[in-house]
């Protein structure tokens, strides 16, 4: 069964970096693609972007241009979401979902919390 | 960017009765290749989303027939035809039509 597990929970400071993975299991890793969504306490969800595990290509939200990097390591069926420069505002629950493209997100992880606080 | 808005915000059903959610984008959400890309996720309390419908009406894989999604253009529902216990949660509907995809603000429902 398709399973996408991230890793644990992460205290940082403002002004820094936090890297979430997400181990994907139950099908081909390079036929789909990852999408990440992240949601504040007690709010929605806030679309952050996708990347295809079959070419590494990206879509990002206009809104964390230049401060997300997503990648892939298709050795180990992992994708990585990685958010710099971390404000208070940062803090939420971030999920990775499978996706065929940036508009597909049917199965999802169990959510990584980063909390931003000094 | 698509708003998405959704009515009601709060909805408190009786166990057994029926339950619906409105969902309403700030443009048609037919896309040049004729679909509609409009969804419906659930979240349980302290769960991560869960894909519930797609394309307005599709139920994902091992989502109870109970549920089932309508509309066109601007204007979609998702009901319940009889609400369980484990129903309650928070309900969001999101287009994937336009880029970015788009969250409405979620739907409450809980148990009267």
């Amino acid at each position: 069964q398709v399973q996408l597990v991230q890793s644990g929970a992460e205290v940082k400071k403002p002004g820094a970096s936090v890297k979430v993975s997400c181990k994907a299991s139950g099908y081909t890793f390079t036929s789909y693609g990852i999408s990440w969504v992240r949601q504040a306490p007690g709010q929605g969800l806030e679309w952050m972007g996708w990347i295809s595990a079959y070419n590494g290509n990206t879509n990002y939200a206009q809104k964390l241009q230049g401060r997300v990097t997503m990648t892939t390591d298709t050795s180990t069926s992992t994708a990585y979401m990685e958010l710099r420069s971390l404000r208070s505002d940062d803090t939420a629950v971030y999920y990775c979902a499978r996706g065929s493209g940036w508009y597909d997100a049917d199965y999802w992880g169990q959510g990584t919390l980063v909390t931003v606080s000094s | 960017d698509i708003v998405m808005t959704q009515t009601p915000l709060s909805s408190p059903v009786t166990l057994g009765q029926p339950a619906s959610i409105s969902c309403r984008s700030s443009q048609s959400l037919v896309h040049s290749d004729g679909n509609t890309y409009l969804s419906w996720l659930q979240q349980r309390p302290g769960q991560p989303p869960r894909l519930l419908i797609y394309k307005i009406s599709n139920r994902f894989s091992g989502v109870p027939d109970r549920f089932s999604g309508s509309g066109a253009g601007t204007d979609f529902t998702l009901k319940i035809s009889r609400v369980e216990a484990e129903d309650v949660g928070v309900y969001y509907c999101m287009q994937a039509t336009q880029f970015p995809p788009t969250f409405g603000p979620g739907t409450k429902v809980d148990i009267k």
